[in-house]
């Protein structure tokens, strides 16, 4: 079976760090692009960042560009995001997900959460 | 970045209704829409992708159609277990992008 474990989240003060991990596991997963979505508390999916099956293409949407970075392990079948300049507009569930067939993410972690709070 | 508009944004329908769930993309993308389910507390589950194809084991009573910038979600004769959050989104460049969503209430 196929999975995606996220972990990492935590609370964290404004300004802060943290680095979320998503193992997977029941997929060949360096053969996969794999993203990062978010949802805050109450609120819709936002597509967050994703990278290539090889780690020579990363993409960010504007809210995290300069302050997330996507970055994985293909021996350790291991996904990152490392979140530096945390603000409270990133509290959120993060859901780390791929394609595994033509389109469309069909398999998600169970997400980790982050809160940005003083 | 490509906008994605859903509506409604709620909905109240009941069991054996047709309901039809829009989505509007800012610019052509082509057939690259896919639409997710969700309910409270779990992760997004995938319904239809490249706008009109059926996800292995989704009930067939869900659909989609559309093409361009013009998008449809149809569920034939809602079932319970069919009262969630749905939501478009597209795949046809970065950054992905979401509607905003439509709750489908009892």
């Amino acid at each position: 079976e196929m999975e995606l474990v996220e972990s990492g989240g935590g609370l964290v003060q404004p300004g802060g760090s943290l680095r979320l991990s998503c193992a997977a596991s029941g997929l060949t997963f360096d053969l996969y692009w794999m993203n990062w979505v978010r949802q805050a508390p109450g609120k819709g999916l936002e597509w967050v960042a994703n990278i290539k099956h090889d780690g020579s293409e990363k993409y960010y949407v504007d809210s995290v560009k300069g302050r997330f970075t996507i970055s994985r392990d293909n021996a350790k079948n291991s996904l990152y995001l490392q979140l530096i300049s945390l603000r409270a507009d990133d509290t959120a569930m993060y859901y780390c997900a791929t394609t595994v067939g033509p389109d469309g993410f069909n398999i998600w972690g169970q997400g980790t959460m982050v809160t940005v709070s003083s | 970045d490509i906008q994605m508009a859903q509506s409604p944004s709620s909905l109240s329908a009941s069991v054996g209704d047709r309901v039809t769930i829009t989505c509007r993309a800012s610019q052509s993308i082509i057939t690259y829409l896919n639409w997710y389910q969700q309910k409270p507390g779990k992760a997004p589950n995938l319904l239809i992708f490249a706008a009109s194809s059926l996800q292995s084991g989704v009930p067939s009573r869900f659909s989609g159609s559309g093409s361009g910038t013009d998008f449809t979600l149809t569920i034939s004769s809602l079932q319970p277990e069919d009262f969630a959050t749905y939501y478009c989104q597209q795949s046809y460049s970065f950054p992905y992008t979401f509607g905003q969503g439509t709750k489908l209430e009892i």
